[in-house]
């Protein structure tokens, strides 16, 4: 089965600064790769995602890049804002093929400074 | 996308007892899934809900305790049975949406469910 890592666990920036979030996963035949925003008390909602035929994919401020041959996808926010603050997830699926069955990271807490 | 409701939204239950979490879909989807998310922690993958058969349960997820019904392509319920104050969590299903760049997956607004 998958085998899922992010970090950091927590990020700290001001407001304006970018961060970067990284996910590592073990199943070479992953093809799907989606991030996770959860706000406090709200359901995870997707912000992004990136299938294995490209390599980085941009949505405004936000942007995933993918690198397949080190088995690690990581999430990008530029010109951070105090909305930007949530737990954000990492989550392949379980099985290439099946979409459904993700295995989420532990998840990164950002918070940005006002 | 695809709009999912859940209720209950929220419920506090006595130990002992179970809750039967409903899922709607507003459209016709093959797969359904029940998540758990404990306090603090990420989501884990209970089951996969399948149309016309038994559930397919995770490592460490049993039926007699998380029993699952999908009686159609748009609903299906999780059941938290004989509960203990452990069990309290938020349980979302979610759906894989076939979109026209392939597909994706949508939560629902989750069942908060704390066990006194």
């Amino acid at each position: 089965g998958e085998n899922v890592e992010q970090h950091p666990s927590t990020l700290s920036v001001q407001e304006g600064d970018s961060a970067v979030i990284k996910c590592t996963y073990s199943d070479s035949a992953s093809n799907y790769f989606p991030w996770y925003k959860q706000e406090l008390g709200k359901r995870p909602q997707l912000i992004i995602d990136i299938r294995s035929n490209v390599g980085e994919k941009k949505d405004q401020r936000i942007a995933v890049t993918l690198n397949k041959t080190a088995k690690h996808f990581s999430l990008h926010i530029t010109e951070t804002q105090p909305e930007d603050s949530a737990v954000y997830f990492c989550a392949p699926p379980s099985c290439s093929g099946n979409t459904g069955k993700l295995i989420f990271g532990q998840g990164t807490t950002l918070q940005v400074k006002p | 996308s695809a709009v999912i409701s859940q209720k209950p939204s929220r419920d506090i239950c006595q130990r002992g007892t179970s809750l039967t979490i409903q899922c709607q879909v507003d459209s016709q989807v093959t797969m359904m899934f029940w998540y758990r998310q404990q306090p603090g922690q990420s989501l884990t993958l209970i089951a996969t809900a399948n149309q016309g058969s038994e559930a397919t349960y995770e490592s460490g997820f049993v039926i007699d305790k998380f029993p699952i019904s999908r009686p159609n392509l748009t609903f299906s319920t999780l059941t938290v049975s004989n509960m203990s104050p452990e069990d309290s969590s938020i349980y979302l299903c979610s759906v894989d949406h076939r979109g026209s760049s392939g597909n994706t997956i949508y939560f629902g607004e989750g069942s908060w469910l704390t066990v006194v």
